[in-house]
């Protein structure tokens, strides 16, 4: 079945430097995906998504991209902001007509002032 | 809009007892689901529904059962409580399954964290 892993469990970065987490899917098929925030004690937040036919999508300080050859995406986060001190998940929805998202085990980003 | 509610926030069950965890929307989502998240772990699916009427099974289902009478509600029901669904439960609901371009964001609620002793 579909298999999303992370590379990292924790990322540490200096404020105001740009972070990179990364996140590899098994499933060729699968077309579309999340990348959700969550603070200790809270729910996931979503942050951004991007669908298979697209290789970039950007938002506010966020930027997700999207390797299909290798089955590979990516969250940037711009000029790391201590607010963004969370743990980061990727989702993917798998193709296979049965609408479930599965989840990676989350990296742990650490903003050091 | 309130969102999506979850209830209980916290709840100790012992081995065997049965409960079940409400999920509430008023956003008038088509799909709901559950997941549960275990120390360490990413989020697993449970069950889900696609609409009122709908549902199906997740990663991982077995001892949890779903309905969904109606848009609103999704509850999850544990029949016989066992250690090891000791774990924090998030209900999601998003608009639709389908791309709709951001109409697809998931909302989660806040969690209820249970402990079966």
């Amino acid at each position: 079945g579909e298999s999303v892993g992370l590379h990292l469990p924790t990322l540490s970065v200096q404020e105001g430097d740009n972070s990179i987490i990364n996140c590899a899917y098994s499933n060729s098929a699968s077309d579309y995906f999340i990348w959700y925030k969550q603070e200790s004690g809270k729910g996931p937040q979503f942050i951004i998504d991007i669908r298979s036919n697209m290789d970039k999508r950007q938002g506010q300080r966020v930027t997700v991209l999207l390797n299909k050859t290798v089955k590979h995406l990516s969250l940037q986060i711009a000029a790391t902001q201590p607010g963004d001190s969370a743990v980061y998940f990727c989702a993917v929805l798998t193709a296979s007509g049965t609408y479930k998202y599965i989840f990676g085990t989350g990296t742990r980003l650490k903003v050091l002032a | 809009n309130a969102g999506v509610t979850q209830t209980p926030k916290f709840q100790v069950l012992k081995t065997g007892q049965s409960m079940t965890l409400q999920c509430a929307q008023d956003m008038n989502h088509e799909y709901m689901s559950w997941y549960r998240q275990d120390p360490g772990m990413g989020l697993r699916l449970i069950h889900y529904s696609v609409g009122a009427g709908i549902t199906d099974q997740g990663e991982v289902p077995n001892g949890y059962n779903v309905s969904r009478s109606t848009t609103e509600d999704f509850p999850l029901r544990l029949l016989s409580a066992a250690p090891s669904q000791t774990s924090v439960y998030f209900c999601a609901s998003s608009y639709s399954i389908h791309w709709r371009g951001g109409y697809n964001e998931q909302f989660f609620g806040p969690g209820t964290r249970l402990t079966v002793l």
